[in-house]
């Protein structure tokens, strides 16, 4: 059984579509993120939500919106994609209730714009 | 200066060698050190996880706190090709996880 898992895992659209991944945990964790890796590998966090609340939003384009519908369940939705949106996204979650770091990632979304 | 600063690499090494991987940092404020291995098309998986200074082992992982001089590291005892990977340290004060650049490792046959 996946623990984290994200749909699509590959996404190549044109410039100024709008597109969405979809991410959902099995895990019974209570605090889910979206990263953001970029070419050089490294990872940004970009929003983290805590039992469907948000908690960390940090500097991205609000271009990019977050939506909780539960807490096992994280989706990205990107308005007007730009060329410098293409990186692979990677949801993951953890328990911070139990102060645990040990977060389980999904194997990622690798999205290009063309 | 980022807060936490990690050689991105690559790092070539011959089977069965011990290899050191590290990470300095500029927050003293730091409790919770990770280290994470991602394989080429996945996600991270978390591989050590210590709490403030001190040594954790675990099979051929040693993971190494040094709080006094803002340094961690992980050792790879035997190195195997399998061990071929991108090595990310992460830490933490308590709510929120700073990532290092990764070290990409290669094992040679």
């Amino acid at each position: 059984d996946t623990a984290v898992s994200q749909t699509p895992k590959y996404l190549v659209t044109q410039m100024g579509n709008d597109k969405s991944i979809k991410c959902e945990q099995n895990l019974g964790h209570d605090t889910m993120y979206w990263y953001k890796q970029d070419s050089k590998k490294f990872l940004k966090i970009m929003f983290s939500y805590n039992n469907k609340e948000l908690i960390i939003n940090e500097t991205v384009p609000n271009r990019f919106s977050p939506k909780s519908p539960d807490k096992a369940h994280l989706n990205l939705h990107i308005n007007s994609l730009e060329l410098g949106d293409s990186a692979v996204y990677f949801c993951a979650s953890s328990q911070a209730s139990t102060k645990s770091y040990g977060y389980t990632f999904g194997s990622g979304t690798r999205l290009t714009v063309v | 200066q980022k807060e936490v600063e990690q050689d991105p690499g690559p790092l070539s090494v011959p089977e069965g060698a011990i290899v050191s991987l590290n990470c300095t940092y500029s927050n003293s404020a730091f409790q919770y050190f990770m280290w994470y291995r991602q394989y080429s098309r996945k996600g991270p998986e978390l591989l050590m996880y210590t709490y403030s200074s001190g040594n954790k082992e675990d099979g051929r992982f040693t993971a190494q706190v040094d709080k006094s001089s803002k340094y961690i590291s992980l050792f790879i005892r035997d190195s195997q090709p399998s061990d071929s990977a991108t090595y990310l340290c992460a830490m933490s004060p308590i709510n929120q996880l700073i990532w290092g650049a990764g070290t990409k490792l290669i094992i040679k046959p």
